[in-house]
């Protein structure tokens, strides 16, 4: 069965703090993924890695950084919480495999984070 | 620019009723793939189905069924005979076929939050 694992499903910081979210994945995959959903917004990427110490951009990275140092670990960074990053962080993973693209995403539970 | 709107916020429905969940999607790419997504309240992403933009024929699978049409960039998914455990929420998403692996990235619309009532 695969399995995409967060370190933690729910989580209260506080404003400043240095959070680190971490997702383990079991599949061998290549590609890896951190997004943050939030109502009527649905998910939003973050930041992804399609190898390790590879890393890219997403659509909001702002505030965030990433670290992939194992093939099966991404560890998502949040420098100096705020409450604007209260929210659900999800971490996904795929294969890369051609054709590009075509290769469904496996989700782990999430992490709801508050941060006060 | 790619993009996904899924215009149907929340719906509610009795169970044994049908309901289909809208998708619309926008992109200039000739290859591109599209999903669906389901999300229990567990907060877990399921993976439900892929089309490829080549490939326009509807797939059934038990009370699931998606309708891919491309002349209106519109993917949608109907549920017949609702059941209270299709209560979650849905999403739709696209992704573009590349040359190259730029990492599978996914561009999800805002999801439909789907309530069956007993």
């Amino acid at each position: 069965d695969v399995k995409v694992t967060q370190s933690s499903r729910y989580l209260v910081k506080r404003t400043g703090e240095k959070v680190f979210l971490e997702c383990v994945q079991d599949m061998d995959h290549e590609n890896m993924f951190w997004y943050r959903q939030d109502p009527g917004l649905g998910l939003r990427l973050i930041y992804f890695s399609y190898d390790v110490k590879m890393k890219e951009k997403g659509d909001i990275p702002e505030g965030y950084s990433v670290s992939r140092e194992k093939k099966e670990r991404f560890s998502l960074i949040l420098e100096s919480a705020s409450t604007n990053q209260t929210s659900m962080y999800l971490c996904a993973s795929s294969l890369s495999r051609t054709p590009y693209g075509y290769n469904e995403q496996f989700f782990g539970p999430g992490t709801r984070l508050t941060v006060l | 620019a790619q993009k996904v709107t899924q215009a149907q916020t929340e719906i509610s429905v009795v169970e044994k009723e049908d309901v289909t969940l809208d998708c619309v999607y926008e992109t200039r790419d000739t290859t591109y793939y599209l999903f669906w997504y389901k999300q229990p309240p567990s907060g877990e992403l399921v993976f439900l189905i892929r089309r490829n933009s080549f490939d326009e024929q509807n797939e059934i699978s038990g009370r699931y069924s998606w309708n891919f049409q491309k002349s209106t960039s519109s993917f949608n998914f109907t549920i017949t005979a609702s059941q209270v455990v299709d209560s979650a929420v849905y999403f739709c998403a696209l992704s573009r076929g590349t040359l190259n692996n730029q990492g599978g990235k996914l561009i999800f619309g805002q999801g439909t939050e789907l309530s069956v009532k007993p």
